[in-house]
């Protein structure tokens, strides 16, 4: 069985400053893992994903995680962030079945 | 953004009483899921269809059905609604090329609320 952890229910920032979300998964082989953002009162939106070809994915809006399987991490990370990244973001697993697991989310909110 | 609707997007229903939730989408993709959206449980799966009258179940199908009888329509039916299903559903899209599933696509989700 698959599970997706994310270590922060809450993370605040100041506008400018990096963002880091946290991500572990637990898994017997080597998943596909996918970022998802969600603004209020919105749908879920793909921010990237990780398919074994490269551990360094690069998505939409200045967001990258890295796969690192040594640490069973995905963080999720961005330079700089804009008032308009403030959302909750979701890491999923996927499994051998093509079954996601979501991670319980985490809130990003940006200060000005 | 794919080409996905739910209707309606707004319920407020009373204990006991059936509630259909309808997904539809013109992407004409092969699967098609049901999930319902929690504080701090992320999305969970209820119901998934891999095909026109092939659904199965997901980790949290106790007490609701569904029906799918053409490829552009997924439906989510709570026979007797209860308080413990309030929650926001979403329904997603995915298709296939060979062996892969690919990426799954998120309609804009339904906010239900069981009094």
């Amino acid at each position: 069985a698959q599970s997706v952890t994310q270590l922060d229910s809450h993370v605040s920032v100041s506008e400018g400053t990096p963002v880091l979300l946290r991500c572990n998964y637990s898994s017997s082989y080597s998943p596909s893992l996918f970022w998802y953002v969600q603004h209020p009162n919105k749908g879920l939106q793909l921010l990237l994903k990780y398919t074994s070809a490269a551990t360094l994915v690069k998505g939409i809006n200045g967001f990258e995680a890295e796969f690192k399987k040594s640490e069973t991490s995905f963080h999720l990370t961005k330079p700089s962030a804009h008032m308009s990244d403030a959302a909750e973001y979701f890491c999923v697993g996927e499994d051998a079945g093509n079954m996601l697991t979501f991670g319980g989310g985490t809130r990003l909110m940006v200060k000005p | 953004d794919a080409g996905i609707t739910q209707s309606p997007r707004h319920k407020v229903t009373e204990t006991g009483t059936p509630v259909t939730l309808r997904c539809h989408q013109t992407e004409n993709h092969r699967y098609m899921y049901w999930y319902r959206q929690d504080p701090g449980h992320g999305l969970r799966l209820i119901h998934y269809s891999y095909g026109v009258k092939d659904t199965d179940k997901g980790e949290v199908s106790d007490g609701y059905s569904v029906s799918r009888s053409k490829t552009e329509d997924f439906l989510l039916t709570l026979e007797s609604a209860t308080s413990s299903q309030t929650s926001v559903y979403f329904c997603a899209i995915s298709e296939q090329s060979g062996r892969a599933i690919h990426e799954q696509f998120f309609g804009p989700g339904t906010r239900l609320t069981v009094l």
